[in-house]
């Protein structure tokens, strides 16, 4: 079945860039999705990416897919406090619509 | 984006007890999900509600500890019952339609804390 990693933590300084890594083990995984959650909140989706695709650009958002490594990727530039959450990366398995989610990297924003 | 919304947000309640938990979507959604967080951890589904039929349950979930209904395409229910302190998580109701991106939007979540 599909299986997601992440790393656990992330800590940047503001104004610099944030790669969060992701990688999946179904290669037959249709749409990926990063998902952003805030202390005290829900999950927020912040963007989702094709798998014909190779690179996804939503303002400050980049989503970069290696589909030949399985490797997943969330840029955020020009990193602020306000980023400061929990990033996860999901993929669907199974029939469904059903997600699978990644442990989840904490972004720490140091001013 | 669905807006969905869920009762209680917070509750803390005794061991061995029972909690409901509401989740109500303002537009008709084919699939409604119910997931569990627990502390500092990542989302595991517990299971999908269908309309009109029995949940369909993850391995490891089960009916008798984690009844659902879902009597309509906008509201569904967890039911987390006879609680443990292994229970305290935050339960998040999610809903996504595979006419889009096979996306889905998460309800605000409930943290439930079992003493």
């Amino acid at each position: 079945g599909e299986d997601v990693e992440q790393s656990l933590f992330l800590s940047v300084r503001e104004g610099d860039s944030s790669v969060i890594n992701c990688t999946y083990t179904d290669s037959s995984s249709t749409y990926l999705y990063w998902y952003k959650q805030e202390p005290g909140a829900g999950l927020q989706l912040l963007t989702y990416i094709f798998s014909n695709m190779d690179m996804k650009q939503d303002q400050r958002l980049t989503v970069l897919l290696n589909k030949k490594d399985k490797h997943l990727s969330l840029r955020i530039a020009d990193t602020q406090t306000g980023d400061s959450a929990i990033y996860f990366c999901a993929a669907p398995y199974n029939q469904g619509g059903k997600l699978i989610f990644g442990q989840g990297t904490e972004l720490s924003v140091k001013p | 984006s669905a807006v969905i919304s869920q009762k209680p947000s917070r509750d803390i309640c005794q061991r061995g007890t029972s909690l409901t938990i509401q989740c109500q979507v303002d537009s008709q959604v084919t699939m409604m999900f119910w997931y569990r967080q627990q502390p500092g951890q990542s989302l595991t589904l517990i299971a999908t509600a269908n309309q009109g039929s029995e949940a369909t349950y993850e391995s490891g979930f089960v009916i008798d500890k984690f009844p659902i209904s879902r009597p309509n395409l906008t509201f569904s229910t967890l039911t987390v019952s006879n609680m443990s302190p292994e229970d305290s998580s935050i339960y998040l109701c999610s809903v996504g339609d595979r006419g889009h991106y096979n996306e889905q939007f998460f309800g605000p979540g409930t943290r439930l804390t079992v003493l």
